[in-house]
């Protein structure tokens, strides 16, 4: 069966400095993946997409960035936190578009101080 | 771009009572997908139910059911008989292609 791993869980960062978040899919090839950011009380916000290895889509100008090294490998990343930064980051993934369900990982709750 | 919209920001139903959510969403494709996810307080996404645009029939999982207005381009989730464990935060979501759109989401609390 297919898992999802996302991590770290939680992470505080001080404004500045850089972020790396990590998301890894098992049992299955060629994913779509995706990362969002989930702000305090708010809906998802769709940050980047991706269908295969170094293809990346980006829905929002911000300084994060994406990049996919492997198949199932997703990294979601920052030379320099700010304080908007902060916030809920899920990483999902899908067999393909159309009806294919996206399943989630745990997220990574970011604090950036 | 497609945007979702869920007009109910907070909705409380009575224990073993059917309470109703909003959604619509704006799009010109014809053919697209629609899903409801539940967020409980573990913040885990989890899949509600999912409707193809091009099925007429409403979509139904045990106590869930959606009401797919396509031409009204609306979207709702009944959830019948409310459990206490129903209660979570609830995202309206559309996809088309690749990626997937959701709306800012409902918090439904169930009162015992």
């Amino acid at each position: 069966s297919q898992t999802i791993h996302q991590w770290p869980a939680t992470l505080v960062q001080p404004v500045g400095s850089p972020l790396s978040l990590e998301c890894t899919v098992e049992g299955t090839s060629n994913p779509n993946l995706y990362w969002y950011r989930q702000a305090a009380g708010r809906g998802l916000q769709l940050l980047f997409y991706s269908v295969g290895i170094g293809q990346i889509s980006s829905e929002v100008p911000q300084n994060l960035s994406a990049s996919r090294p492997q198949d199932r490998q997703f990294i979601l990343s920052s030379k320099k936190l700010l304080l908007s930064d902060s916030g809920f980051y899920l990483c999902a993934w899908s067999p393909g578009a159309g009806a294919n369900v996206l399943t989630f990982g745990a997220g990574s709750r970011l604090t950036v101080l | 771009a497609q945007t979702v919209t869920q007009s109910q920001p907070e909705m409380s139903v009575q224990e073993a009572e059917t309470v109703t959510l909003s959604c619509t969403y704006d799009t010109s494709e014809s053919d697209y997908y629609l899903f409801w996810y539940k967020q409980p307080p573990s913040r885990q996404m989890i899949l509600v139910i999912r409707q193809e645009a091009y099925k007429q029939q409403n979509a139904t999982e045990n106590r869930f059911s959606v009401n797919f207005q396509k031409a009204a381009k609306s979207f709702s989730l009944k959830i019948s008989d409310s459990q206490l464990g129903d209660a979570a935060m609830y995202f309206c979501a559309y996809r088309s292609e690749d990626d997937m759109r959701f709306g800012a989401g409902t918090r439904l609390t169930v009162k015992p």
